[in-house]
């Protein structure tokens, strides 16, 4: 079946404008993440969302940063006002507990590039 | 949170084997040991979990040392798709949410 598709694939924006990114998660799946992975660094969690319960928004860096999930489904996480550190690959995953609380699936991620 | 030690970088040789160490000293008694691999410009990839007993699956085996304080990842016999950066990370039972990933160790295959 399909995978993780999120979109755009690269986004180079100017400073200080506002970007959203987009993730469609394994249809099904009630868990989806946001991470986010500077060059040459692991991934940073950014924020969770399970069902229909309150997402945990433990891992967004500052108010800039925010995120919805539509219907279960789809998610969008928002940047306003972007800055150059904000500059990185956003890779979403899904996840579905009844099938494997542990595994996590990945899409291929959104290269942001804020000049 | 528990952290995990991996080496920087590996390299093996294609068709032998591979030992990926993942040193976690600070484990806790409920904390599962994942590892992913992240190839290049892809997202990452589920390859092995476990607890507490050795696990096999269709890409690895995953050795846990019998005081987790490490575990290795075994690959059978690398092949150059295998070239990747993976990753040992620990996460507490049944709140895998937030997965502390480290910088992994990027694997090297040579023909």
């Amino acid at each position: 079946g399909a995978g993780v598709s999120q979109s755009p694939s690269n986004k180079v924006t100017e400073k200080g404008k506002d970007v959203e990114l987009r993730c469609d998660p394994i249809s099904g799946h009630t868990a989806l993440y946001w991470y986010r992975q500077s060059l040459g660094q692991g991934l940073e969690f950014l924020i969770y969302f399970q069902g229909n319960s309150a997402p945990d928004k433990s891992g967004l860096p500052s108010d800039r940063f925010s995120a919805e999930r539509t219907g279960g489904s789809v998610s969008t996480l928002t940047i306003q006002r972007t800055q150059q550190e904000d500059s990185a690959v956003y890779l979403c995953a899904s996840s579905s507990p009844t099938v494997s609380l542990y595994t996590q699936y990945f899409g291929p991620g959104t290269r942001l590039t804020v000049l | 949170d528990a952290k995990t030690t991996q080496p920087n970088s590996m390299e093996s040789n294609e068709e032998e084997p591979v030992h990926l160490p993942c040193n976690h000293s600070t484990i806790s008694g409920t904390d599962y040991i994942h590892w992913y691999r992240q190839l290049p410009s892809q997202g990452p990839e589920y390859v092995i979990h476990g607890l507490t007993s050795n696990v096999n699956n269709r890409m690895a085996s995953l050795a846990i040392a019998e005081d987790r304080k490490s575990s290795t990842l075994i690959l059978h016999r690398a092949t150059l798709r295998d070239a990747a950066v993976y990753y040992c990370i620990l996460s507490q039972a049944g709140n895998n949410r937030k997965l502390i990933w480290g910088l992994g160790t990027s694997l090297a295959v040579n023909p």
